[in-house]
């Protein structure tokens, strides 16, 4: 089955610079690359997503690239801000989307030093 | 907003007793899951749920029977309850044909003495 692989398990930077957060998987049909972001002592929420039709995708200051020849994905923050620290999580859909099911790597801690 | 809660939302159960989580969701998503959190695991699926009366395995689903009696409504039941069942769980619903945004719960944190 999919298996998920965050590269990184913490991340520090400085308030102001950019931060990235890599992720490969192993599921060449995989067609769907969420990023969801779990604050200190919080639940998770969605925040940026990607699917395989395209390979680079931005909202406000959050990137997302797709490189799909190499299986990788990755969030890019850039301008980082204090309320930028959290878990976050990536996570991959599997074959055919299979029926709602995701695959989340085992997440990163990013730490935003002013 | 979508809306998913959780009950308990902390609870110590004994080794070999039966524990109940409970899902209850107001997004009328069809979709709903079960995962669990363990420090350096992310998350795992461990059951869910496309059709009310209607339950699927996840990737971890021994030790563990999911039930779900109404669209909105989605439990975890663990008949056996043992220390390696210690973690935080959290549910979760989409909407997974319109749209494939999970909408999670705050979470049930469940230790087993």
């Amino acid at each position: 089955g999919e298996k998920v692989e965050q590269h990184e398990s913490t991340l520090s930077v400085r308030e102001g610079d950019s931060a990235v957060i890599n992720c490969t998987y192993t599921d060449t049909a995989s067609s769907y690359f969420p990023w969801y972001k779990q604050e200190a002592g919080k639940s998770l929420h969605f925040v940026i997503d990607i699917r395989s039709n395209v390979d680079r995708k931005q909202s406000q200051r959050l990137i997302v690239l797709l490189d799909k020849k190499a299986k990788r994905f990755s969030l890019h923050i850039t301008a980082t801000q204090p309320e930028d620290s959290a878990i976050y999580f990536c996570a991959a859909s599997g074959m055919n989307y299979n029926q709602g099911k995701l695959i989340f790597g085992q997440g990163t801690k990013l730490s935003i030093k002013p | 907003e979508a809306a998913v809660t959780q009950s308990p939302r902390s609870k110590v159960a004994v080794t070999g007793g039966k524990v109940t989580l409970s899902c209850h969701q107001t997004n009328n998503h069809d979709y709903m899951y079960w995962y669990r959190q363990d420090t350096g695991h992310g998350l795992r699926l461990i059951h869910y749920s496309y059709v009310a009366d209607s339950t699927e395995k996840g990737d971890i689903p021994d030790g563990y029977k999911a039930s779900r009696p109404s669209q909105e409504n989605f439990s975890l039941i663990l008949e056996l309850a043992s220390l390696s069942q210690t973690a935080v769980y959290f549910c979760a619903s989409s909407d997974w044909d319109s749209s494939y945004e999970q909408y999670f719960g705050p979470g049930t944190r469940l230790t087993v003495l």
